[in-house]
């Protein structure tokens, strides 16, 4: 199994401000997926991030909003700008390992609060 | 968007088996149905997937219909650690492919 360390776990942030989310993997990966899970809700893919390109982004999605960075095969960060108490949610990260059940792997969130 | 729909909640004896039924009548031939749950606050875990042939493993059984236009994810022994939100997903079987989720099931497994 992948193991997928992100943080911070939790943080409550004053609306204007922005926050980093961290997510690092023990091996090296292709492709590193976010999403957005807001309270009572299903996941909903934020964006895909490949090393060495710009991420693309899903329908509803901007970069401005959600800038994201993938400086190698084992890192990458999300950035929630300009926040608003809409964007309290919790945000995940995931990879699909290449192996015969390709099952993804997800990180254990970041619950963010925006205030 | 999800391509497939399943109902919205259900309950569960504990120690029975839970069935967990899905439909994704649009599925194509490369695509496989994915089962993953997601226990409160968790990130989701997989538990099974298949392409036609029905699977089993530690964790579940799955059962494809023929046409594969639906399916049903098995917990033969369902505990109160199996409380979760369940989804099924399909998807290609390619590590560039995330996972779209749909609104699941939400499994409630009684004492």
């Amino acid at each position: 199994s992948a193991v997928i360390s992100q943080k911070p776990s939790r943080d409550i942030c004053q609306r204007g401000t922005s926050l980093t989310i961290q997510c690092q993997v023990d091996s090296q990966v292709t492709m590193m997926f976010w999403y957005r899970q807001q309270p009572g809700q299903s996941l909903t893919l934020i964006a895909t991030a490949n090393q060495g390109s710009e991420a693309t982004y899903e329908s509803g999605f901007v970069i401005d909003k959600f800038p994201i960075s993938r400086p190698n095969l084992t890192f990458s960060t999300l950035t929630v700008s300009n926040m608003s108490p809409e964007d309290s949610s919790i945000y995940l990260c995931s990879v699909v390992r290449q192996n015969m059940n390709t099952e993804a792997f997800f990180g254990q969130g970041t619950r963010l609060t925006v205030v | 968007d999800a391509k497939t729909t399943q109902p919205t909640s259900m309950d569960c004896a504990e120690g029975r088996a839970a069935n967990l039924p899905c439909n994704h009548s649009t599925i194509s031939g490369n695509e496989y149905v994915y089962w993953y749950r997601q226990i409160h606050s968790q990130g989701p875990q997989y538990i099974i997937h298949g392409l036609k042939n029905n699977e089993t493993n530690e964790m579940a059984s799955l059962i494809i219909t023929e046409d594969r236009k639906s399916s049903t994810l098995i917990l033969p022994h369902a505990t109160l650690r199996d409380t979760a939100v369940y989804y099924c997903i399909v998807r290609g079987h390619s590590g560039n492919t995330p996972l779209v989720f749909g609104k699941g099931t939400r499994l409630s497994v009684i004492a």
